[in-house]
């Protein structure tokens, strides 16, 4: 069965802080992952991994998948009050599952 | 370019009500799907569509219907409605591959009294 685990599951953190989210995987058919930032509505798309190794920069927002390990990571740097939002994590196969998600907050 | 339309935005039902949730798109995409989220549960995936005529079930498919007859709709129906579909919906669709430009819809906040 198609699996995606997101941790933590709630972060708290002070602005200015730099925060690393995780999401590991167990697919079947590996096509590719994705990262999204939802606040009060639909999830906004943040970014698509397809190869390992190659970091993929959003001002920001950074992330790097690793295929071998089966796991990406969502970096944040010097993060900002409006980066609190829920962070999630899918990944591609035949179709497109979900992780629970990250609810991140950021104390001014 | 509408995107994915999502109608109602809101609904209240009472059990046993039945109803449809509609999605459509107008971007030639060949993949679409629904998810409910429910508070500390991510999005779980109902059902999914590769194509027109074609329908799989996703992680949680009890209690809901759909059918996917053309590229551009594919609506969820609900056929008996019960308290535990009280959720937010979403509607998303990509063409196939690797979900290249996955894109939901505005979401549909239903209610079951």
């Amino acid at each position: 069965e198609d699996k995606v685990v997101q941790s933590p599951l709630s972060l708290v953190v002070h602005e200015g802080d730099t925060v690393t989210l995780n999401c590991s995987y167990e697919v079947t058919n590996f096509r590719s992952l994705l990262w999204y930032k939802q606040e009060k509505k639909a999830p906004t798309f943040l970014f698509m991994l397809t190869s390992s190794g190659i970091e993929k920069k959003s001002g920001r927002l950074s992330s790097i998948l690793d295929k071998k390990e089966l796991f990406s990571i969502l970096n944040i740097t010097a993060t900002q009050t409006g980066d609190s939002a829920v962070y999630l994590c899918a990944v591609v196969s035949d179709k497109i599952i979900f992780g629970k998600g990250t609810r991140l907050h950021i104390l001014p | 370019n509408a995107g994915v339309t999502q109608t109602p935005k809101f609904q209240v039902l009472k059990t046993g009500q039945s109803m449809t949730l509609q999605c459509a798109q107008d971007m030639n995409h060949e993949y679409m799907s629904w998810y409910r989220q429910d508070p500390g549960m991510g999005l779980r995936l109902i059902h999914y569509s590769v194509g027109a005529g074609i329908t799989d079930q996703g992680e949680v498919p009890n209690g809901y219907n759909v059918s996917r007859s053309t590229t551009e709709d594919f609506p969820l129906r609900l056929l008996s409605a019960a308290p535990s579909q009280t959720s937010v919906y979403f509607c998303a669709s990509s063409l196939l591959g690797t979900g290249n430009g996955y894109t939901f819809g505005s979401g549909t906040r239903l209610t079951v009294v």
